[in-house]
């Protein structure tokens, strides 16, 4: 079943600009993921986060998570045109991932 | 890094005919891999789990006579959508764990059109 919710579900900023991005799901977890799909392509894995961790950078990403709130937050810093995409979330428990719907985000140049 | 390929990428087939998707991992073994659909403008919904060397685990309210899975090495898993209908065209995506400790490798998709 589908537990992950992301918000906004559609969010257009200015290049340079951060976009940030939220989740929240309703079950346990061992970790939480967050991917990006380009139009038509496959799944890019961006970072993971693990239950017993709350803050992680990889770049220009920078994902927190609220076990107690059962919420996650990417940040997309400084971002450019070419980070035009869909993300994702996805909950990992014993194995299995389960995705939110998704958040398109339109970085303008 | 792991690297998945997945064919064909596209495929156009008739009701009524099956179709194949392949997905292999290129460097590293795979004993499990994971088949989604797509569904335009949506998440990716689970189809089952297949297993090198047993039988797959589908998902509730999966047909597994309609969606073969086949998982007959480390490096292989394949998807059969038999009788193929309109209703089954969509987006399929591979995924398997790469024993790496982040995350999972994903296939980059086949865009399966029944006419």
């Amino acid at each position: 079943s589908q537990q992950g919710e992301e918000d906004p579900q559609a969010l257009s900023i200015q290049e340079g600009e951060n976009a940030t991005m939220n989740c929240s799901y309703k079950t346990s977890i061992n970790n939480l993921q967050w991917y990006r799909q380009n139009s038509g392509r496959g799944l890019v894995h961006l970072i993971l986060i693990r239950s017993n961790e709350r803050e992680k950078h990889s770049g220009r990403l920078r994902v927190t998570l609220d076990t107690s709130k059962k919420s996650s937050s990417l940040l997309i810093t400084a971002s450019r045109a070419a980070d035009t995409a869909s993300y994702f979330c996805a909950t990992d428990f014993n194995s299995k991932l389960t995705f939110g719907k998704g958040i398109t985000l339109s970085v303008r140049p | 890094g792991a690297v998945v390929s997945q064919h064909p990428s596209r495929v156009i087939c008739k009701s009524g005919t099956s179709v194949k998707i392949e997905c292999r991992s290129l460097d590293f073994q795979a004993t499990t891999m994971f088949w989604y659909r797509q569904f335009p403008k949506q998440s990716l919904m689970l189809m089952a789990t297949s297993n090198e060397g047993s039988k797959a685990t589908y998902e509730q309210g999966v047909e597994k006579d309609k969606f073969l899975i086949n998982h007959a090495s480390l490096t292989l898993s394949t998807l059969t959508v038999t009788s193929a209908h309109p209703e089954d065209s969509s987006f399929y995506i591979c995924s398997a764990e790469t024993g790496m400790r982040d995350g999972y490798t994903f296939g980059s998709g086949t865009r399966l059109t029944v006419v």
